[in-house]
């Protein structure tokens, strides 16, 4: 069965960069069947799509994050990461990473998802 | 960038009874391609249903989506005590940029 698990700094100061690490177990990330993605949830409010990597290297961000972002992937320790530089306060959430299913060649919905990591910026 | 409206935000039933939650999307969403997700406190979401109105494996067959379009609807036809939650929709019509409604709350009245 496929497990998704975030890890990374529970908290971290304004103007810096966040790095999270998700590790996937039961399933490959160089797998052609599927692409791998971050959402968010600031704490009380909705999900926010951040950004999606495909094993070749293809990546994809929304565009409201997309100069603060990477997405990135190391396929010999089957993991995938995010950094978001120059955060706020206004980056506190809960850090989710997440399967795409593939169809027609692009990543669709998010199934299954890590349990989630509470990042909070805070000086 | 579609922007998905759920409605309503909240919506007080009694175990036994059918909710019907709405998704209204900015623009018509591309080959019905809007997924709804489950989440209840402390969890992370669950997908539900996909394409509209696929279920996901093991999701009960007391959740069915419906809709093409713009509008688009979950339906729990007989509420479980543990399906008390907050529900989520999702496009990928617009893939690879992808956008979540706001959520509906489903809390026992």
């Amino acid at each position: 069965q496929l497990q998704l698990q975030e890890s990374g700094p529970g908290l971290v100061k304004p103007s810096e960069t966040l790095s999270l690490t998700c590790t996937v177990s039961g399933g490959s990330i160089s797998s052609s069947s599927y692409y791998w993605g971050w959402v968010r949830q600031p704490p009380g409010k909705g999900l926010e799509w951040i950004a999606t990597i495909y094993y070749t290297g293809s990546t994809y961000y929304n565009p409201s994050l997309k100069s603060r972002v990477t997405i990135s992937a190391d396929t010999s320790k089957n993991q995938f990461s995010l950094r978001l530089y120059s955060v706020t306060a206004a980056d506190t959430a809960v850090y989710y990473c997440a399967r795409h299913e593939v169809h027609l060649w692009l990543p669709v919905w998010f199934d299954p998802w890590g349990q989630g990591t509470l990042v909070t910026v805070s000086s | 960038e579609i922007v998905l409206t759920q409605s309503p935000g909240t919506l007080s039933l009694s175990p036994g009874e059918r909710a019907t939650l709405s998704c209204r999307a900015s623009q018509s969403v591309t080959s019905n391609y809007l997924a709804w997700y489950q989440q209840k406190p402390g969890q992370a979401p669950r997908l539900l249903i996909y394409g509209a109105s696929s279920r996901a494996t093991d999701i009960p067959d007391r959740f069915s989506g419906s809709g093409s379009g713009t509008d688009f609807t979950l339906t729990i036809s007989r509420l479980e005590p543990e399906d008390f939650a907050v529900y989520y929709c999702q496009q990928y019509g617009d893939s690879p940029r992808f956008t979540f409604g706001p959520g509906t709350k489903v809390d026992i009245q």
